[in-house]
């Protein structure tokens, strides 16, 4: 079984819809981050979270939120969505290894696209 | 502004020659340098990494090379296979900012029979 899973792997929605995107990890990790990938840009950072009780925002967190409902569990909101959040979306985690920046592990993925 | 390039979107490489991947970045704050690979459908694996006290970093057929005061580093792949065929992201960091990595916007490989 996949260590970080995210459901749904591929969503179309509306443009003004709600939509959540989730993720879980098996891994016993306490960082987790959401990324999101567009063409010709790499990957961007939206959110990340130590524990359940740290949530910080990334580089481009504006029309998304976030909520950790667990260690386990780190799910990204679009409260109204809009077409250029049409992208590839990443949950990743890591552990706490010293002050260094540590490994990261992806999920597979996924991919909305807002009409 | 994009702190972290790789100015080549693509590369093709011969199976058994070298593969060469490079990344160029701006900010002299970061201090350690990671390469994902990422094939379709899947997200992006961890390959190698290296640390800013070092020049050199070798695991198996990757070796990565970090040139500070260019501001530079190099993924060397040899000999290169099938395989490897994938999209190559080098991703940058500052120790002590929670693993926060900023990527570059990927260099996608394939390698040829």
């Amino acid at each position: 079984d996949a260590d970080v899973t995210q459901t749904p792997r591929n969503r179309i929605t509306k443009t003004g819809k709600r939509i959540m995107l989730e993720c879980s990890q098996t891994k016993g990790h306490d960082r987790m981050y959401w990324y999101r990938q567009d063409p010709g840009l790499g990957l961007r950072l939206i959110y990340y979270s130590f524990d359940v009780k740290d949530i910080n925002k990334g580089e481009i967190s504006d029309g998304y939120s976030v909520s950790r409902q667990a260690q386990a569990k780190f799910s990204l909101s679009l409260e109204s969505a809009i077409p250029n959040q049409t992208a590839l979306y990443f949950c990743a985690t890591s552990d706490l290894l010293g002050t260094g920046p540590n490994e990261q592990f992806f999920g597979p993925g996924t991919r909305l696209t807002v009409l | 502004d994009q702190q972290v390039k790789q100015n080549s979107p693509s590369l093709s490489v011969q199976e058994g020659r070298i593969s060469i991947l490079n990344c160029d970045y701006t900010n002299s704050m970061f201090d350690y340098f990671l390469w994902y690979k990422k094939y379709p459908a899947e997200g992006p694996t961890f390959l190698i990494s290296i640390s800013s006290i070092k020049d050199k970093n070798e695991d198996g057929r990757f070796t990565v090379f970090l040139n500070k005061s260019a501001k530079h580093l190099s993924l060397h792949i040899v000999p290169s296979q099938p395989g490897d065929s994938a999209v190559y992201f080098c991703a940058a960091s500052v120790t002590g900012t929670a693993s926060k990595l900023t990527f570059g916007t990927g260099t996608r490989l394939q390698v040829t029979l």
